[in-house]
């Protein structure tokens, strides 16, 4: 199957700051997903992102496919941001998770 | 309902009693998945429902685990005589065609086998 990096595992930010989750994978794709984990377990969706870049409010997510990358953007983070964030790639019948970025927001 | 809905949301079972965990999808997607997510570790696929077929069931660990779907729309992922192993948290979701559509989940039934 697809290998998926994610990186970094763990991430501890500042209220205010920004950062830059990236995901790596393996082959090509026909799906991309990035999804945030919440404290109760839910994967919540943040993007369907197979090419291109997409903003909604503070984050925004762009993936280069020929070059089977995309990148998360979280700005001005908040402590509500924390949680664990998975990218997953779909190819035929099965997503592929990466093992996610753990991000903590300090006040 | 609006989104994908599982029940129980958390379970606890004796080693070696039968679970069923359901999976209520959006209404109108065809493409049905179920994951686990043990304690530490990453997402595992489960099984694929395309409609009421299954094409994909590679991911199921044994043959104490089994799923159907009735009607295009409810599922349930049966796991017979539980072990401990089995405890985790498992999550369904649906898509409207399955791929190159985005996929929602559910909110996950844990379950924990004392």
């Amino acid at each position: 199957g697809i290998q998926v990096e994610q990186s970094p595992p763990d991430l501890i930010l500042q209220e205010g700051a920004n950062s830059t989750l990236r995901c790596n994978f393996s082959d090509s794709v026909n799906n991309l997903q990035w999804f945030h984990q919440n404290p109760w377990g839910q994967l919540i969706n943040l993007f369907y992102i197979p090419s291109g870049t997409k903003q909604n409010g503070r984050l925004s997510a762009t993936t280069v496919a020929t070059e089977r990358y995309s990148l998360l953007y979280i700005s001005s983070s908040q402590t509500t941001d924390s949680g664990v964030y998975f990218c997953a790639v779909q190819t035929g019948n099965q997503f592929y998770f990466g093992t996610g970025t753990s991000l903590t927001v300090i006040p | 309902g609006a989104g994908v809905s599982q029940s129980p949301s958390n379970k606890v079972t004796e080693k070696g009693k039968d679970v069923e965990l359901r999976c209520d999808p959006i209404s109108g997607h065809t493409a049905l998945y179920w994951y686990r997510q043990s304690l530490g570790q990453g997402l595992e696929f489960l099984i694929y429902f395309q409609g009421n077929s299954a094409p994909d069931k590679s991911g199921l660990p044994s043959d104490r685990f089994s799923a159907e779907r009735t009607g295009g729309s409810v599922s349930t992922l049966t796991i017979q005589r539980t072990q401990q192993e089995d405890s985790a948290v498992y999550l369904c979701a649906s898509s409207p065609l399955g791929g190159d559509t985005e996929a929602f989940f559910g909110q996950g039934t844990r379950l924990t086998v004392v």
